[in-house]
């Protein structure tokens, strides 16, 4: 079955520190892949997406992704964080043609 | 980017009534909207597919005749929570897919139920 999972249910990082998101998938084929961010009693902004091409992708926010299919993850990275980083964050894949499958999520928690 | 807009962002409703969440594509036309269900600290759930002028497709397990969905236009679909009970309570976001293919989100809207 096509899944997309998120192993860290929370994380504390202190401002400042490098922040490194966990998203593996398991699909047939290589899915697209996304990682979308969630503020608190709002909805999701996409931060990224993978769809083919250049294995480091880029994204908003200061955030890059790097998707490596020997290890069948697409983690999320961020080099210093910010206070205002502080959200939950989810990875979602998507085969050609079908639904966006969500991950679990991770809570992100800033530390001063 | 586009932007989806949800109305309302929450609301509160006694047991047994009715609850309309509209959700409209304000600059993009939208012929597939989605609707999630998000529980508390846990992940998006989809209930359905919207498809403007077609019925809407649900997902296993989500009941139809408690949540219809209507997509009368480019720009709207509407998901109306039926005889809403207190086991409705939840945050339940939308999403359009501009003509790229690329999703946009709503805000959400709060549900809870009395």
């Amino acid at each position: 079955a096509q899944s997309v999972t998120q192993p860290d249910i929370h994380i504390t990082v202190s401002e400042g520190a490098s922040l490194e998101l966990r998203c593996n998938y398991s699909y047939g084929a290589t899915p697209y892949l996304f990682w979308y961010v969630q503020s608190p009693g709002q909805g999701l902004q996409l931060l990224l997406k993978y769809f083919s091409g250049d294995t480091l992708v880029q994204g908003i926010k200061g955030f890059e992704a790097e998707f490596k299919r020997s290890q069948s993850s697409f983690n999320l990275r961020k080099p210093s964080v910010h206070w205002s980083d502080a959200a939950e964050y989810f990875c979602a894949g998507k085969a050609a043609g079908n639904k966006l499958t969500f991950g679990g999520g991770t809570r992100v928690l800033v530390k001063p | 980017g586009a932007v989806v807009s949800q109305h309302p962002s929450w609301v509160i409703c006694k047991s047994g009534t009715s609850v309309k969440i509209e959700c409209r594509s304000l600059d993009f036309q939208a012929t597939t909207m989605f609707w999630y269900r998000q529980f508390p600290k846990q992940s998006l759930m989809l209930m359905a597919t919207s498809n403007e002028g077609s019925k809407a497709t649900y997902e296993q397990g989500v009941e139809k005749d408690k949540f219809l969905i209507n997509h009368a236009s480019l720009t709207l679909s509407t998901l109306t929570v039926t005889s809403a009970h207190p086991e409705d309570s939840s945050f339940y976001i939308c999403s359009a897919r501009e003509v790229t293919g690329e999703l946009f989100f709503g805000e959400g809207s709060r549900l809870t139920v009395l």
